[in-house]
């Protein structure tokens, strides 16, 4: 069945350091995949979205990379700042009948301190 | 900016009752979204919509169902809550890509509504 995987175990890192989050997935080829955060108690919200034949993609201190054959995504935050500090979900669309969905891995959590 | 708004953001329910979460978007998407959220299992969608009066099952349907009468508006219905409908639950909402069989990307959340079933 198809599978997404992140990292469970929180990132700590060091203020002004580079924070990379991975994403990897097994049992299908997605078209595009997504970047959300998600503070607690709220609803995620949207970063960046990637298709299958990007390789990058940025966003002001925000970096995706997108590999097809390794079947993983890299998240990174450039000069990273303690207001980073979030769960970051990556989804990838699955096709189902025709209507396409979303499917969410479980999220990593990342803690910056000052 | 777009918004996806819950009924309630906590909500307490006993074992047998019948709960109603509304969601509304003010963005005119087609596609809404319900989904739960527990520890360690990320998102996991219940029903979806593409059009009004328009479902479809996601990955964990048994124990609700779904109502969407008009394109804002996407209701979640626990027919008979249970212990374990205790979880976040999120709606999102989304527009559908012509030509791509109703294919979507960017999903908006609302702020979610914790459920606590006693």
């Amino acid at each position: 069945s198809q599978k997404i995987e992140q990292n469970s175990e929180a990132l700590n890192i060091q203020e002004g350091k580079t924070a990379t989050l991975t994403c990897n997935y097994t049992n299908y080829s997605p078209a595009y995949l997504q970047w959300y955060r998600q503070d607690p108690g709220r609803g995620p919200v949207f970063l960046l979205l990637i298709r299958e034949n990007e390789k990058e993609k940025r966003k002001e201190r925000l970096k995706v990379t997108f590999d097809t054959t390794l079947k993983q995504s890299l998240f990174h935050i450039t000069a990273s700042q303690p207001a980073d500090s979030a769960t970051y979900l990556c989804a990838l669309d699955s096709p189902r009948g025709g209507y396409n969905k979303l499917i969410f891995g479980a999220g990593t959590r990342l803690a910056v301190h000052p | 900016d777009v918004k996806v708004t819950q009924s309630s953001r906590y909500l307490v329910k006993r074992t047998g009752e019948k709960v109603f979460l509304e969601c509304v978007q003010d963005m005119d998407h087609e596609n809404m979204f319900w989904y739960r959220q527990d520890p360690g299992l990320g998102l996991r969608l219940i029903y979806f919509s593409y059009d009004v009066k328009m479902k479809e099952k996601g990955d964990i349907p048994e124990g609700y169902s779904v109502s969407r009468e008009k394109k804002e508006r996407f209701s979640l219905i626990l027919e008979s809550a249970s212990t374990n409908q205790t979880s976040m639950y999120l709606c999102a909402s989304s527009f559908a890509l012509p030509g791509w069989g109703g294919v979507q990307e960017t999903q908006y959340f609302g702020p979610g509504t914790r459920l606590l079933v006693l």
